[in-house]
């Protein structure tokens, strides 16, 4: 069975500080691993994803991630928070033997204090 | 290239009553995931299908139905609802069901 933990309901980072979401996941079998980001009352964005290719992963507005196997980790960073990253952020895994189905954390929020 | 539309994006049921969500995919995306999303369960996965078959299923009661036709778009159903159905429900599409993207979901409110 697959499983996600992300450390810290909330964590609360000053405007251009550096950013640090934690995730961990449990896998069987090689997994592939994914960030989205929800904005109040919307669906989620895709931030990035991890399949197997290169294990630093950039993704969009600044985001970037590193699947540590030995760590079975994948931690979210961005260098500089900007106001505008405050939200919730999911981490999720997907069994790649056959797609559909995501695995999510409880979600982290984000808060950026000017 | 138009993202995922869900309709409609606001509902408001009574306990019993039985309600129909709808899903339109990404064009060329031919697989549709169901999500539920509540603040005290958060994102769980209610079923997937895949050129019109169910493919993978969550752990939700029988109440629970859905099917997708062969523009790949796909509706959801739950039957008898009960106060505890309320929340949002998100629809996903990808190609092959890896990579998912969302539509800005449904509000359900069981009253």
């Amino acid at each position: 069975a697959q499983s996600v933990t992300q450390l810290g309901s909330h964590v609360s980072v000053s405007e251009g500080a550096l950013v640090l979401l934690r995730c961990n996941y449990s896998s069987s079998v090689p997994p592939y691993l994914f960030w989205y980001v929800q904005y109040p009352n919307q669906g989620l964005q895709l931030l990035l994803k991890y399949t197997s290719a290169a294990t630093l992963v950039k993704g969009i507005n600044g985001f970037e991630a590193e699947f540590k196997k030995s760590e079975t980790s994948f931690h979210l960073t961005k260098p500089s928070a900007h106001m505008s990253d405050a939200a919730e952020y999911f981490c999720a895994v997907s069994d790649r033997r056959q797609g559909g189905k995501l695995i999510f954390g409880q979600g982290t929020e984000l808060s950026v204090k000017p | 290239k138009a993202g995922v539309t869900q309709t409609p994006r606001y509902l408001i049921k009574t306990r019993g009553q039985q309600v129909t969500l709808s899903c339109s995919p990404i064009s060329g995306h031919r697989s549709v995931s169901w999500y539920q999303q509540t603040p005290g369960q958060g994102l769980q996965f209610l079923f997937e299908y895949f050129s019109e078959t169910q493919r993978n299923k969550g752990n939700f009661p029988g109440r629970f139905s859905g099917r997708q036709f062969s523009n790949s778009r796909s509706e959801m159903n739950v039957s008898t609802l009960e106060l505890g159905d309320s929340a949002l429900y998100l629809c996903a599409s990808s190609l092959e069901g890896f990579e998912q993207y969302f539509g800005p979901g449904t509000r359900l409110t069981v009253t």
